[in-house]
């Protein structure tokens, strides 16, 4: 069966420093890979996509940046965190082209201070 | 574009009775919808599905209606229980590669 792992589960980080987060999948391959954000009281945000090694769109301007080094191996990064970046990320995965679903992990809350 | 919206972000509903949760859509590629719940500090899990072949999907407590016309979507618990209290989200998965979540609405169900 497929799982997602997403860690750390809680980061507290303070501003100026570098962010990692990693997300591995298991049990499939060359899914389409997803962070999302999920801001306090607000809905989910989707910043990244990535529907192959190598291959990342984003989708909403930011100082974050994600890498995919391996099919099944996500990464969302920063050099300098924000104060706004503070939230919980959130990342899934799903079978190209198929509409019955994301995956999600269990999520990181961030708190920038 | 595709969008997706729920226009209420809260609702409080006392136990056994029925919440409704709304999304309204435009521009759907395939008027197919999924909602997911979601708990804090957990990732959000699929709940239920409806395709536009049919106009209500229900799976126990769970029924998900569909007003193609209207271009919305309801999603009905009955009888709601505490443990339902979450944030759900209304999602178009348009061609399958880039999923549109609502804002989501919290439920809250009162013991």
């Amino acid at each position: 069966s497929q799982t997602i792992h997403q860690w750390p589960a809680t980061l507290v980080q303070p501003v100026g420093s570098p962010l990692s987060l990693e997300c591995t999948v298991e049990g499939t391959s060359n899914p389409n890979l997803y962070w999302y954000r999920q801001a306090a009281g607000r809905g989910l945000q989707l910043l990244f996509y990535s529907v192959g090694i190598g291959q990342i769109s984003s989708e909403v301007p930011q100082n974050l940046s994600a890498s995919r080094p391996q099919d099944r191996q996500f990464i969302l990064s920063s050099k300098k965190l924000l104060l706004s970046d503070s939230g919980f990320y959130l990342c899934a995965w799903s079978v190209p082209g198929a509409t019955y679903g994301y995956t999600f992990g269990s999520g990181t809350r961030l708190t920038v201070v | 574009d595709q969008q997706v919206k729920q226009n209420s972000p809260s609702l409080s509903v006392q136990e056994g009775r029925i919440s409704i949760l709304n999304c309204d859509y435009t521009n759907s590629m395939f008027d197919y919808f999924l909602w997911y719940k979601k708990y804090p500090a957990e990732g959000p899990t699929f709940l239920i599905s409806i395709s536009s072949i049919k106009d209500k999907n229900e799976d126990g407590r769970f029924t998900v209606f569909l007003n193609k016309s209207a271009k919305h979507l309801s999603l009905h618990i009955v009888p709601s229980q505490p443990g339902d209290s979450a944030v759900y989200f209304c999602a178009d998965p348009g061609t399958g590669n880039q999923f549109y979540f609502g804002t989501g609405t919290s439920l809250t169900v009162i013991p």
